[in-house]
């Protein structure tokens, strides 16, 4: 079965600082995507970063980067600069890509961030 | 990035009745469209996806007769509470994503969800 672990349920970081979120995941697929997602509030899911398991280089998004480990299953987001903005829940999530269709995504249970001011 | 509505964005109900939750693709056509369930401070729960044209495919312990889904068009997906009751309060979200070839093909695009509170 296809599980997504974030073994940090809250993390905190003061303003300006960068913190990692842990993400690992298990699957005997080869082929598939990982995403984190922010859910603010608001409770609209936001897409941060996405990964191609293919792809050897890790994905960034301006202050968003993650350390890809494909042989380890793991799947870290590090938040550079941290802003009062980044407060919100971030959810690891993977996908197996089918090719042809679209498979569902396989949440983590969350991580929930503070930012310190 | 491509946008996903959801009508209504919060509804209160009595006991007994049904409710209906829309899922609108804006700005591109879904082939897939997917159900979530989410309960406070906790994670989202795939309850269904399902194929424009096709029969949802409903998730282990989604009781398919209680929660109704309709993919009727490549930009609607509708999502049927029947006979409510107040465990089934929870926030409702669902997603698409679009056609193979597009931009919106490997992506799921997150509608705002709506949160359904039973009486």
């Amino acid at each position: 079965a296809q599980t997504v672990t974030q073994s940090q349920p809250e993390m905190s970081v003061q303003e300006a600082e960068t913190v990692t979120l842990s993400c690992t995941y298990d699957t005997s697929e080869s082929d598939y995507y990982l995403f984190w997602y922010k859910q603010p509030p608001s409770r609209q899911m936001i897409l941060v970063i996405r990964q191609e398991a293919y792809k050897q280089q890790n994905a960034t998004e301006n202050r968003f980067s993650v350390n890809f480990q494909k042989a380890a299953k793991s799947f870290s987001l590090k938040i550079s600069d941290s802003q009062l903005g980044d407060a919100a829940m971030y959810f690891c999530a993977y996908r197996v890509n089918y090719g042809g269709s679209q498979g569902n995504l396989i949440f983590g249970k969350g991580t929930k961030l503070s930012v310190k001011p | 990035g491509a946008v996903v509505s959801q009508h209504p964005s919060w509804v209160i109900c009595k006991s007994g009745t049904s409710v209906k939750i829309e899922c609108r693709s804006l700005d591109f056509q879904a082939t897939t469209m997917f159900w979530y369930r989410q309960f406070p401070k906790q994670s989202l729960m795939l309850m269904a996806t399902s194929n424009e044209g096709s029969k949802a495919t409903y998730e282990q312990g989604v009781e398919k007769d209680k929660f109704l889904i309709n993919h009727a068009s490549l930009t609607l997906s509708t999502l049927t509470v029947t006979s409510a009751h107040p465990e089934d309060s929870s926030f409702y979200i669902c997603s698409a994503s679009g056609l193979a070839g597009e931009a919106s093909y490997n992506e799921q695009f997150f509608g705002p969800g709506t949160r359904l509170t039973v009486l």
